[in-house]
């Protein structure tokens, strides 16, 4: 069975501060991690993908990823209050034309003005 | 910037009763997914569908569901007789080269 897990938080971090949020996943063979903002009632949105080992940076947003460690993480700095959501980590497992998204619970983000 | 739209938006339905959830996908696009999201759980996959077939279906996707693309441009999710635990966001992806861009969902509630 194919995993991927996140602490539900809620996370409160105040503005203008660095949120951290966390994935790991339980299958080596995974090919492509994924990060969806979600708001309530609202569907997932993209916020940036990452298949290779180390950092992605897309403004301010990094994505970072460990295979060895099987470990996944999102950063956001300067946290505006728009950024309070839940947080989507998904993983790609299937072959090329199968590619579904195996998502973790989600992480609450909540930032404090 | 393109995107895929969900009908109806919301649709309320009896028990027993089949409803059809309607898509249509980025027009260049060839991967259509499922997926649902019962109130405060996680977004869980259905089925995905390439080349005019099922391609994958989860353990969730039993003979009360169907998909179809009838038209070439609807990408159609039916389930024939609803129950309760139906009651769910269904929400309808699709993907070109790499990552899954969602429809807006539609909220069914069985009741």
């Amino acid at each position: 069975q194919k995993e991927v897990e996140q602490n539900s938080g809620p996370l409160s971090v105040p503005e203008g501060a660095i949120a951290s949020l966390n994935c790991t996943y339980s299958d080596r063979g995974s090919q492509s991690f994924f990060w969806y903002r979600q708001y309530s009632g609202k569907s997932p949105e993209l916020i940036m993908f990452i298949y290779s080992n180390g950092d992605k940076e897309d403004g301010r947003f990094t994505a970072q990823l460990n295979k060895a460690s099987q470990y996944v993480s999102l950063l956001i700095r300067d946290s505006q209050p728009s950024d309070s959501a839940t947080y989507l980590c998904a993983v790609v497992w299937g072959y090329f034309g199968n590619e579904k998204l195996t998502f973790g619970t989600g992480t609450r983000l909540t930032i404090i003005p | 910037e393109p995107e895929v739209t969900q009908t109806p938006s919301h649709q309320v339905t009896q028990m027993g009763q089949e409803v059809i959830l309607r898509c249509v996908p980025i027009s260049n696009h060839l991967y259509f997914y499922w997926y649902r999201q019962i109130l405060g759980q996680k977004v869980e996959f259905l089925v995905s569908f390439y080349n005019n077939e099922i391609s994958e279906k989860s353990e969730i996707f039993d003979d009360q569901f169907s998909v179809e693309r009838p038209d070439g441009s609807n990408f159609t999710l039916k389930i024939r007789s609803t129950k309760l635990e139906d009651s769910a966001m269904y929400f309808c992806a699709c993907t070109g080269d790499t990552e899954a861009f969602f429809g807006q969902g539609t909220r069914l509630t069985v009741v």
